[in-house]
């Protein structure tokens, strides 16, 4: 079992919908975790972190954490064009690296 | 501030030959990140200095690789004797423990150096 998992899309939604983006991590130790965008052939960008059970709103973009299900996600109001791109989830367990998922593409269709 | 950059933006090399690549992190963070990203995965960690002192090293860091932060700022990767699965994008990072903060740090990325070995 990966340490993180995301499903790999692509996930398609119109624009103007809501994008859910959901993420999976095996150790329960897990204490901080993160969203990055990542545009094709471009390094990661950081979009939201969030280190409590509970909701984290910033803009259209809202995270969602639940320890006790191990499971984060991440929901795009509104979404455009150019919120196409991979979206990594990150996981630190305390160790100060990150573990990485493999990411989930997100295709929005004008 | 500029963020985190790094040099040579891409590298081409033959394989067997050494490489070394370049991190200069946000100014005045005091932690660097280096991973590596290859084709359809999220990054994976390599290594990691607080200030000059490097404090850990993963498992996928072979003899092969080495890594310095002489004066806790710009950092280097080095990949000697490189192959052909040493393609990939080598991503450097950094972050600052928060003022009366988290227990973990939030990590900015830079561009990243594409190796291509032939």
């Amino acid at each position: 079992q990966k340490e993180v998992e995301q499903n790999s899309g692509p996930l398609s939604v119109p624009e103007g919908a809501i994008a859910s983006l959901n993420c999976t991590y095996s150790d329960r130790v897990s204490q901080s975790f993160f969203w990055y965008r990542q545009y094709s052939g471009k390094s990661p960008e950081l979009i939201m972190s969030i280190y409590s059970n509970g909701d984290k709103e910033d803009g259209r973009f809202t995270a969602q954490l639940n320890k006790a299900s191990q499971y984060v996600s991440l929901l795009i109001r509104d979404s455009q064009p150019s919120d196409s791109a991979t979206y990594l989830c990150a996981v630190d367990t305390g160790r100060r690296a990150l573990t990485f998922g493999s990411g989930t593409r997100l295709q929005v269709q004008p | 501030d500029t963020g985190v950059s790094q040099d040579p933006r891409h590298k081409i090399t033959k394989r067997g030959q050494n490489v070394t690549f370049r991190c200069d992190p946000i100014s005045e963070h005091n932690r660097l990140y280096w991973y590596r990203q290859t084709l359809g995965q999220g990054p994976e960690f390599l290594t990691y200095f607080q200030n000059e002192a490097q404090l850990e090293k993963s498992r996928l860091l072979s003899d092969r690789f080495s890594a310095e932060r002489p004066k806790g700022s710009f950092s280097t990767l080095e990949i000697q004797r490189t192959e052909q699965g040493d393609s990939a994008m080598y991503l450097c990072a950094s972050s600052s423990r928060l003022a009366g903060g988290y227990f973990t740090d939030t990590q900015y990325f830079g561009p990243g150096t594409r190796l291509t070995v032939l």
